[in-house]
């Protein structure tokens, strides 16, 4: 069955750098999401992409945070000054279709967790 | 903004047991998820539902859109469905993917 790819499984970076999480979709997906969970909490969304722009974000998604489909299977989230509360599982999901009407399964990538020293 | 709340937030069984976790929300709704979190970290999807009842397996879902409530359930638990549940739904007037999570059900099931 296809899956969700995310790379690093593990990151650890110095605060003030930048960072880029790495996400490969399954290949037929057309809607993509970044999420996070800090340890112990709930998992959070943070933003959906859809044909080359961002469709929705929510409050975390400030500007230090970008995401980019810089090819046709890669799907990339960037930190660009990160902070220690930036210390998170990051994880990639993707689905074939959107909306009220045509609803279809999540697929999640295994994480990055992300450790900001 | 919708609510999630699950109950109960951690539940211990013997192999073999009838497991039910609920999920309650406080906004209409057009579709929700039952997802698992393994030890690991992973996140599986395993239901969306917007009526009825689904199963897949010994896993059964089912949604009361009426009530606002959803409950996830396993026949026959077993050591290998420990995990962690998570029921999620979409934020109001949101995309598919656009989910509040609930805080998750820590399930351990004992040999």
């Amino acid at each position: 069955e296809p899956e969700v790819t995310q790379t690093p499984s593990h990151q650890v970076t110095q605060m003030g750098q930048e960072v880029i999480l790495r996400c490969v979709p399954i290949s037929n997906h057309l809607y993509f999401y970044w999420y996070r969970q800090i340890l112990g909490q709930k998992v959070e969304f943070l933003v959906s992409f859809y044909n080359n722009e961002i469709s929705e974000k929510s409050e975390i998604f400030d500007d230090q945070f970008s995401v980019e489909r810089p090819d046709g299977s890669n799907f990339t989230l960037k930190i660009r000054s990160t902070k220690l509360e930036d210390s998170a599982m990051y994880f990639c999901a993707s689905s074939l279709r959107s909306g009220s009407f045509f609803y279809s399964p999540l697929h999640f990538g295994n994480g990055t967790r992300l450790t900001v020293t | 903004k919708n609510e999630v709340e699950q109950s109960p937030q951690n539940l211990t069984a013997q192999e073999g047991e009838f497991i039910t976790i609920n999920c309650s929300y406080s906004v209409g709704i057009s579709a929700l998820h039952w997802l698992q979190q393994h030890p690991g970290g992973g996140i599986v999807s395993l239901f969306m539902l917007s009526s009825g009842k689904k199963k897949h397996g010994r896993l059964i879902a089912t949604i009361n859109i009426q009530e606002k409530h959803s409950s996830l359930h396993i026949t026959a638990s077993h050591p290998r469905d420990s995990a962690v549940y998570i029921c999620a739904v979409p934020f109001y007037g949101g995309s598919q993917g656009n989910l509040i999570f609930g805080k998750g059900t820590k399930l351990s099931v004992k040999p």
